[in-house]
């Protein structure tokens, strides 16, 4: 069974860092695309962040020069590191699997079950 | 790429039938998603290529549309539906996800 499950949120002063993890089973995070999105209380769904197998990355214009995604294929673990960080970070954070195959990314399936993030003083 | 949903709101009954639509900005073929998503809960894959339902989906569910505008319909609304519905574009990057539309019952 392919399983996601997220760590590393909490509760961080403004100006801080924080590092996400998000723990895979049941695949090889090296042969699938993977992804982060969060959500901000009450709001919609952000896409935040994508590792490609090949270990390209992308991120959103919002999160670019403060996010980093990096993987550790030996703990089938992806990371998103988040420096900077300001109260309109505060969200819950999820890690996906993209969906696809000859063509392309078709949609996230699975999602982790997600980690709070909470930006405040 | 933008996805506008209508409505964002909507009312139904357990039995109606409803219609969600979502319309981008540029073209996107069949690139299309829908999730379901529960309060405290994390999204769910509903429908992927714009009418594929995924495995383990209610037949209940239906998705058509290409390029610019897309529908989500939901036939027979039973009490475990009303939540929030989301369109996601993988077009391109960045991807991204319609405004959402709540779907409560009336």
């Amino acid at each position: 069974e392919v399983q996601l499950v997220e760590s590393g949120g909490g509760l961080v002063q403004p100006g801080g860092s924080l590092r996400l993890s998000c723990a895979a089973s049941g695949f090889i995070i090296s042969n699938r695309y993977m992804s982060w999105v969060r959500q901000a209380p009450g709001k919609g769904l952000e896409w935040v962040s994508v590792i490609y197998s090949g270990g390209s990355t992308y991120y959103a214009d919002s999160v670019k020069d403060r996010f980093i995604i990096s993987r550790d294929i030996s703990m089938n673990t992806v990371y998103l590191q988040i420096y900077s960080l300001s109260a309109e970070d505060t969200a819950v954070y999820y890690c996906v699997v993209h969906l696809g195959g000859v063509r392309g990314s078709e949609a996230f399936d699975p999602w982790g079950q997600g980690t709070q993030v909470t930006v405040s003083s | 790429i933008q996805l506008t949903q209508s409505p964002s709101f909507l009312s139904a009954s357990v039995g109606d039938r409803v219609t969600i639509t979502c319309r981008a900005s540029q073209g996107i073929s069949n690139y299309l998603a829908w999730y379901q998503q529960k309060p405290g809960k994390a999204p769910k894959l509903l429908i992927y290529g714009a009418s594929t339902l995924q495995s383990g989906v209610p037949s209940s569910f239906s998705g058509s549309g290409y390029g610019t505008e897309f529908t989500l319909t939901i036939n027979s609304l039973q009490p475990e539906d009303f939540a929030t519905y989301y369109c996601q574009q993988l077009s391109g990057y960045p991807i991204t996800f319609g405004q959402g539309t709540r779907l409560d019952i009336k």
